[in-house]
């Protein structure tokens, strides 16, 4: 079935370091991506978004590239900070059904100084 | 600008109780949702609505009900509690679900455990 897979966590790194998130997906049709971030205490909000290959979305620094070859949506951020720590989801929207979002399970980042 | 509102923000209770979750839009959004998210699970959808009056089962409708009687509120019940709805329960809504479309707007989160 229709499926997105995100890399475990936590992850764990130090202030200024490259962070990478994996996130691939199974779907049929063409779906659109997005990652979604969760701050401690709150809800979640819509951090990026890309709905066709090759596009990448972008905000806040942070980067990702939608890469039909290898069904895959990685996060990256070139230098964290300690604020940016949170949960983070990988989720996509099927083309022929858009009344639901697939959400995968998220992953933990925490940021130390 | 309140947003997407859910109240209470915590409860516990008893296997066998009942109570009602309220979710809340001040934006005119036609659609809403519930989620749960649970450790290791991401998000699932319990019920969704696409416009005032109506009302669909998502991924876990099962030992939920919903009602949408005014476009704002979204209420979600649980008619008789179990340990397995322990959970944190996410209200979102969002303007129409289409390729590109507007971002969902999600409400801060209920913590609800039942014992």
């Amino acid at each position: 079935g229709d499926s997105v897979t995100q890399m475990e966590g936590p992850v764990t790194l130090s202030e200024e370091a490259f962070l990478t998130i994996n996130c691939t997906y199974t779907a049929t049709g063409y779906p659109s991506l997005f990652w979604y971030v969760q701050y401690p205490g709150e809800g979640l909000q819509l951090l990026l978004k890309a709905t066709k290959a090759d596009d990448k979305g972008s905000n806040k620094g942070f980067e990702a590239t939608y890469r039909k070859e290898t069904t895959s949506f990685h996060l990256e951020k070139g230098s964290v900070q300690v604020s940016d720590s949170a949960v983070y989801f990988c989720a996509l929207i099927l083309s022929y059904n858009t009344d639901k979002l697939i959400f995968g399970t998220g992953t933990r980042l925490q940021v130390f100084p | 600008n309140a947003g997407v509102t859910q109240t209470p923000k915590f409860r516990v209770l008893k296997t066998g109780q009942s109570m009602t979750l309220l979710c809340a839009q001040d934006m005119n959004h036609e659609y809403m949702y519930w989620y749960r998210q649970d450790p290791g699970m991401g998000l699932r959808l319990i019920h969704y609505s696409v416009g005032e009056g109506t009302t669909a089962k998502g991924e876990v409708p099962d030992g939920y009900n919903v009602s949408r009687l005014k476009k704002q509120n979204f209420l979600l019940g649980l008619e008789s509690a179990a340990p397995s709805q322990t959970s944190v329960y996410f209200c979102a809504s969002s303007y129409v679900m289409t390729l590109g479309f507007e971002k969902l707007f999600f409400g801060s989160g209920t913590q609800l455990s039942v014992l």
